[in-house]
């Protein structure tokens, strides 16, 4: 059974620029979630998504969205990126959208804006 | 506008001592607390849970306290080890809006330190 994985670890953009960081679930969960946790602070819930489709968001503007591909892997795609946005970024993987106990967490993904 | 909150940064403590990790809330409507812990370059690990409904939950050395009324919670980690060491994340669930999903509001973490 193999766990959460995301890519890349690190990754450095400059204000304005596009990311897209990624995201495996864990075998036979079928929930993706994204988190961002800034220096200092608690991960903060950006969105998640199930069966392909956003089933909750946190608030996050638009230029935050994700996909999730037939796989449950799932992508968190970031447009014209600003300096705040620098930030590790999380991914969690469940059974459902009710198991919020039963989230597993990738080793995140480290962006820097500059 | 903090919902849950870990007013202690760092804790430390002695091998074999007791640790406490404390966490207060606002927000009436959540109905499951969480302990994660956190190694560096890791993501969370779930630790244990504890429903609104109830007031304490045991796992081996670890046990939640809930006092509903005081809205707080605490972890105590009994006897300490030096392999508890790490960041301590308070979370709490409740249902979103559309009731469609569960999601997690974290505090900003404990560091905690088990010296030897």
């Amino acid at each position: 059974e193999t766990g959460v994985t995301q890519s890349p670890t690190h990754l450095i953009k400059t204000r304005g620029q596009q990311v897209t960081l990624r995201c495996s679930s864990q075998s036979g969960h079928n929930t993706v979630s994204w988190y961002q946790q800034a220096l200092g602070q608690g991960p903060q819930f950006i969105f998640q998504y199930y069966r392909e489709e956003e089933n909750g968001r946190g608030n996050f503007p638009p230029r935050f969205s994700g996909l999730q591909f037939p796989n449950y892997s799932s992508e968190l795609n970031v447009n014209a990126l600003e300096l705040d946005d620098s930030a590790l970024y999380l991914c969690a993987s469940s059974l459902g959208t009710f198991n919020s106990n039963e989230q597993f967490f990738g080793p995140g993904t480290r962006l820097t804006v500059l | 506008d903090q919902q849950v909150k870990q007013n202690s940064p760092s804790l430390s403590v002695q091998e074999g001592r007791i640790s406490i990790l404390n966490c207060d809330y606002t927000n009436s409507m959540f109905d499951y607390f969480l302990w994660y812990k956190k190694y560096p370059a890791e993501g969370p690990t779930f630790l244990i849970s504890i429903s609104s409904i109830k007031d304490k939950n045991e796992d081996g050395r670890f046990t939640v306290f809930l006092n509903k009324s005081a809205k707080h919670l605490s972890l105590h980690i009994v006897p300490s080890q030096p392999g508890d060491s790490a960041v301590y994340f308070c979370a709490a669930s409740e249902l979103n809006s559309g009731g469609s999903n569960y999601k997690l509001t974290f505090g900003k973490g404990t560091l905690l330190t088990v010296n030897p």
